[in-house]
């Protein structure tokens, strides 16, 4: 299968800093990737759906000031947390489609970010 | 809205066979998946139904009901390394189209 990456996999910051996330696919082109947050035995709450060569897409209630994403590449979108507060404190996770029939998506390993 | 219902916790023991259900209300269908995640890790593909009835594969099937928008997975044979959670999702429109929807996840604990 297709195989997505995150950097880094995990993340301390002060609050009132800003963090970047990375999202790459590795072995395919993806035009859309989207971007979630989990938190603790929660569930995986879609936050904006990025595409390639033009604004992201953010889902209800999300910040897109807080949240920046930049999809640069058809490998590489990224993810910002602006003035990250303790509460932004998650486990962000990206996901590319596949193109089977199967409508599988791949999902990155996720990055733990912990804002002190 | 779009929204999933599964159970919150499942237990069973090593060699059993469990049902997971799932219902769902979406603005626009466009199939049923199933996702395992282990704890700290990356949610996994497991299964997909676009039409009505029973997909297996191996050790898991997935069942798929439009008219009643229901579906659930079957684990038989249970292992240890089944713990886990699971969560149904639905591919449904959104802002930018389509994207996959996330139910809350069932957690499964498995003993011997």
């Amino acid at each position: 299968g297709a195989v997505v990456s995150q950097h880094p996999s995990w993340v301390i910051c002060k609050s009132g800093t800003s963090v970047k996330i990375e999202c790459r696919s590795l072995d395919f082109q993806a035009t859309t990737m989207f971007w979630y947050r989990q938190f603790p035995k929660q569930s995986l709450m879609l936050m904006a759906t990025s595409n390639e060569g033009s604004k992201a897409t953010y889902e209800q209630g999300v910040e897109k000031d807080k949240f920046l994403i930049n999809h640069a590449s058809l490998t590489l979108s990224t993810l910002t947390v602006t003035s990250a507060h303790p509460e932004d404190s998650s486990f962000y996770i990206c996901s590319a489609p596949g193109r089977a029939i199967n409508n599988e998506q791949f999902f990155g390993p996720g990055t733990r970010l912990t804002v002190l | 809205g779009q929204s999933l219902e599964q159970p919150s916790e499942v237990t069973a023991v090593e060699g059993a066979i469990v049902q997971i259900n799932c219902t769902y209300q979406t603005s626009g269908f466009y199939g049923l998946s199933w996702y395992q995640q282990h704890d700290g890790g990356a949610p996994t593909f497991l299964s997909y139904n676009a039409l009505d009835g029973l997909e297996e594969t191996g050790r898991f099937s997935s069942f798929l009901s439009r008219s009643d928008s229901y579906g659930y997975l079957l684990l038989q044979e249970l292992q240890m390394k089944d713990s886990a959670s699971y969560f149904c999702a639905v591919r449904a429109l959104n802002q930018a189209g389509t994207a996959l929807i996330f139910g809350k996840g069932t957690t499964l604990s498995v003993s011997s």
